[in-house]
């Protein structure tokens, strides 16, 4: 199994360019998330997914879209990159399960992001 | 609305003596906690996690945490550090309406070794 991976490992973008973001897992995991990770703010959600379909917002979702047609993708869309946005992204995937059955999640390499 | 604290963004300790990260949550409701690794330049890894099981939790490398309802803490503890544990830990705590697709993280403990 490859686990999760992430392209590109490193992206410079100009202020108001678009690009997505690619995640993929090989594992048929149900969940699916995006998190940043900014100097001395720790991870913050984006966006997750509990299957293919479904999607819903997480603390800092403004200026990303995703979407899951399938159980392996997710990708994160930026509309109009800010500079706001330079930041390290992470995806990440775990099968489902609520309480003792809470699953391990993996976490891919990471996607640095440089918005000028 | 849930949160994790994390006292102390560095953390610097001897080779051999105790490693004590902290953690503090928030949670309106029973939590699950989570204690992750980043290594530099890659993603995070999992060392433990409580979910209302046992509250003394073993994790791998050596790791293990309390889950403290009391305290509202789960600090992560290892006996005898090791050179090859200098990285950066993060808690995190999710609640038990949901699994762990939506964490909310703290902002990490950088730990160092001393040789």
């Amino acid at each position: 199994n490859a686990g999760v991976t992430q392209t590109p490992k490193f992206q410079v973008l100009k202020t108001g360019q678009s690009m997505t973001l690619q995640c993929a897992q090989d594992m048929n995991h149900e969940y699916m998330s995006w998190y940043r990770q900014d100097p001395g703010m720790g991870l913050r959600l984006i966006h997750y997914s509990v299957g293919a379909g479904i999607t819903d917002q997480g603390e800092v979702p403004n200026g990303y879209n995703v979407s899951r047609s399938t159980t392996e993708d997710f990708p994160l869309r930026l509309l109009s990159a800010a500079p706001s946005q330079t930041s390290v992204y992470f995806c990440a995937s775990s099968s489902s399960g609520t309480g003792i059955r809470v699953e391990t999640q993996y976490f891919g390499p990471g996607t640095r992001l440089l918005v000028l | 609305a849930q949160s994790v604290t994390q006292l102390g963004s560095h953390v610097s300790v001897s080779e051999g003596a105790l490693v004590l990260l902290r953690c503090n949550y928030s949670s309106s409701v029973p939590p699950y906690l989570f204690w992750y690794v980043q290594y530099p330049n890659q993603g995070l890894q999992l060392l433990l996690k409580y979910t209302s099981a046992a509250t003394l939790v073993k994790g791998i490398n050596g790791f293990e945490a309390e889950f403290k309802k009391s305290e509202t803490s789960f600090h992560l503890t290892k006996p005898s550090a090791h050179m090859s544990d200098a990285a950066e830990y993060f808690c995190a705590v999710s609640d038990q309406n949901f699994g762990n697709e939506k964490l909310t993280f703290g902002t990490g403990t950088r730990l160092t070794i001393i040789p």
